[in-house]
């Protein structure tokens, strides 16, 4: 079976910073590309940022390249977003997805909610 | 490329058919995605390629369209289905982007 899981998620002042991890398990994790995908309280869907499966080849959205970087560990089945300079309207629950072909996310994690206020 | 759902909300009694849009700002071909999200859960893939249903979806779910235009029908609403869905592109990346939604709530 299929599982990932987030954690890392919490409350954080705005300029802040904060690692999200993602442990997977039930597929051969050194295969897939991995993603971040994010929601807003009571809004849609955003996507974050993306790895391949080596993890030589990542991508961001505009509203977070510069201040967040997305990374994997294939030897631990980890993926990770190490966000920084985080901002009010980061606020969010942060969902890892695995990518199924070309960035059609075929398995969810239950999310992790991250916080910025004062 | 922008996606936008229509309509916002929909109210279907249980036992009818259910048809959402989703129109993108230029051509996806046919790479677009749809998802199921309930109250407090992670989005689920219905279809993708929009028209091939996901590993365990049920045939009530189809997706049809081309180009700019997409809908997915629910062919007879079970309890289980209300939520909210959202479609998705991937011709263009990145960014992939989502629609904003559509409600779907018993009527």
């Amino acid at each position: 079976e299929v599982q990932l899981l987030e954690s890392g998620g919490g409350l954080v002042q705005p300029g802040g910073s904060m690692r999200l991890s993602c442990v997977v398990s039930g597929f051969n994790f050194n295969s897939y590309a991995m993603n971040w995908v994010r929601q807003a309280p009571g809004k849609g869907l955003e996507w974050v940022s993306a790895v391949s499966s080596g993890g030589g080849g990542t991508y961001y959205a505009d509203s977070v390249r510069g201040r967040f970087t997305i990374s994997r560990d294939n030897s631990n089945n980890t993926l990770y977003l190490q966000m920084n300079s985080l901002r009010v309207e980061d606020t969010a629950v942060y969902y890892c997805a695995k990518r199924m072909g070309p960035f059609i996310f075929d398995s969810w994690g239950q999310g992790t909610l991250v916080t910025v206020s004062s | 490329i922008v996606t936008t759902q229509s309509p916002a909300t929909l109210s279907v009694s249980p036992g009818e058919r259910a048809t959402l849009s989703c129109r993108a700002s230029q051509s996806v071909y046919t790479k677009l995605a749809w998802y199921q999200q309930k109250p407090g859960q992670a989005p689920r893939l219905l279809i993708y390629d929009a028209s091939t249903r996901a590993t365990g979806i049920p045939a009530r779910f189809s997706g049809s369209g081309s180009g700019t235009e997409f809908t997915l029908n629910i062919s007879s609403l079970q309890s289980e289905d209300f939520g909210v869905y959202y479609c998705q592109q991937y011709n263009n990346w990145p960014p992939v982007t989502f629609g904003q939604g559509t409600k779907l709530e018993i009527k």
